[in-house]
């Protein structure tokens, strides 16, 4: 079966440091993988996602970026963290398929705190 | 392009009381639609999909929803709620490649 590994599950950063938060998938091959935000009250925001090793789609301008450097592994970074990038991110697989009827299946999300 | 509305931000039932949490949908096309259920501080899992095909589609841990194509909607449903179903639960809309679109959630608070 698959799984989806995603940690730190907490960190507390202090306002201009570097992120980088990692996301694993296990039991599956070429996933299409994604990267979420969640703020209170406003649902899900999809950040970045990818369909293969080194494609990266941007869904909305920031100070994050992602990388995809294995197959089953996607990554999430800034160089210089925000206050404004506090919140509890979330990583996501579906089957790539070439259709958009796949549910997506996500991690334990991690929760970032900037100070 | 695609939205879901989740009318109701907060939602409280009595344990054993039937539940019926609304979404409404916008898309031009069939969509494909989700309900997800998040506990606190953890991930969402999907409780049930909608393809095509029978309106009435079967979840997991007895939930079920109701796809009405001329409301443009997909409420999800429970006929008596457990203590354990306090969650925060979301709609989402598939109708583009790659673009799932996530409604605002309801939280479910269950009351003795």
């Amino acid at each position: 079966s698959q799984t989806i590994h995603q940690w730190p599950a907490t960190l507390v950063q202090p306002v201009g440091s570097p992120l980088s938060l990692e996301c694993t998938v296990e039991g599956t091959s070429n996933p299409n993988l994604y990267w979420y935000r969640q703020a209170a009250g406003r649902g899900l925001q999809l950040l970045f996602y990818s369909v293969g090793i080194g494609q990266i789609s941007s869904e909305v301008p920031q100070n994050l970026s992602a990388s995809r450097p294995q197959d089953r592994q996607f990554i999430l970074s800034s160089k210089k963290l925000l206050l404004s990038d506090s919140g509890f991110y979330l990583c996501a697989w579906s089957v790539e398929t070439g259709w958009d009827n796949q549910p997506q299946h996500f991690g334990d999300g991690t929760r970032l705190s900037i100070l | 392009a695609q939205s879901v509305t989740q009318p109701d931000i907060h939602i409280t039932v009595s344990e054993g009381a039937s539940l019926e949490l609304r979404c409404n949908y916008s898309y031009g096309a069939t969509p494909y639609l989700f309900w997800y259920v998040q506990s606190p501080g953890q991930g969402l899992q999907l409780l049930l999909k909608y393809f095509s095909g029978d309106t009435l589609v079967q979840g997991i841990k007895g939930f079920e929803a109701e796809f009405k194509r001329s409301q443009s909607s997909f409420n999800l449903r429970k006929p008596s709620v457990h203590w354990s179903d306090a969650a925060e639960y979301f709609c989402a809309v598939s109708g583009g490649y790659q673009k799932v679109t996530f409604g605002t959630g309801t939280k479910l608070q269950v009351i003795p």
